[in-house]
């Protein structure tokens, strides 16, 4: 079952431009979590918000939680070479037993 | 380090070839996970485990197996592997209200 949609699929971007990518979610959640993957290797986790949680940063991260329009966005500021990787969304659901379950990602590319 | 350790990263198999694939984390996390991810499908939910002896079937259960006899190894277990288990496979591992640390991946070809 999907859960988070993220969009756009896809986008590319100049060096130093800043990235948006959104994520829509269908359910409640205890929280939403951001992962990057760069090709073919493991998702590492950059960041977690949870849903009485309205903005997070986390260096030129910016995470927003629209929980009455079910939605989050990840803003990546200033945008390097090395940001290019696929970005995807993951929500912690409130009913008991229930793991994260990821949206189809993003992939950004930043080229210099 | 605090890690996922998977085992092994790449594994070409013949259809029906009894499979395991580890996965082992040192960070005493309570929940683990299996996932594959698929071209176009993205990552989807194989079998997760909540604690020691407690395992529940996630999106795509059919075809898999996984036993949590030890907090720290969760593997997965493929019985009798066919083409369609082509996949790349992540297990991960999260205490309660945190992200997930992933493994490396395993690259599984069924032939």
């Amino acid at each position: 079952s999907q859960q988070g949609e993220e969009d756009p699929q896809a986008l590319s971007i100049q060096e130093g431009e800043n990235a948006t990518m959104n994520c829509s979610y269908k359910t409640s959640i205890n929280n939403l979590q951001w992962y990057r993957q760069n090709s073919g290797r493991g998702l590492v986790h950059l960041i977690l918000i949870r849903s009485n949680e309205r903005e997070k940063h986390s260096g030129r991260l910016r995470v927003t939680l629209d929980t009455s329009k079910k939605s989050s966005s990840l803003l990546i500021t200033a945008s390097r070479a090395a940001d290019t990787a696929s970005y995807f969304c993951a929500t912690d659901s409130s009913q008991a037993g229930t793991a994260l379950i990821f949206g189809k990602g993003t992939t950004l590319s930043v080229s210099s | 380090e605090a890690q996922v350790t998977q085992n092994p990263r790449y594994l070409i198999t013949v259809t029906g070839k009894k499979l395991t694939v580890t996965c082992s984390q040192n960070m005493n996390h309570e929940y683990m996970s299996w996932y594959r991810q698929d071209p176009g499908l993205g990552l989807r939910q194989i079998y997760y485990s909540m604690n020691v002896e407690v395992t529940d079937k996630g999106d795509v259960p059919e075809g898999y197996k996984v036993s949590r006899k030890e907090k720290r190894n969760f593997p997965l277990i493929l019985e009798s592997p066919s083409p369609n288990q082509t996949s790349l496979y992540f297990c991960a591992s999260r205490c309660t209200g945190c992200g997930y640390t992933f493994g490396s991946g395993t690259r599984l070809t069924v032939v």
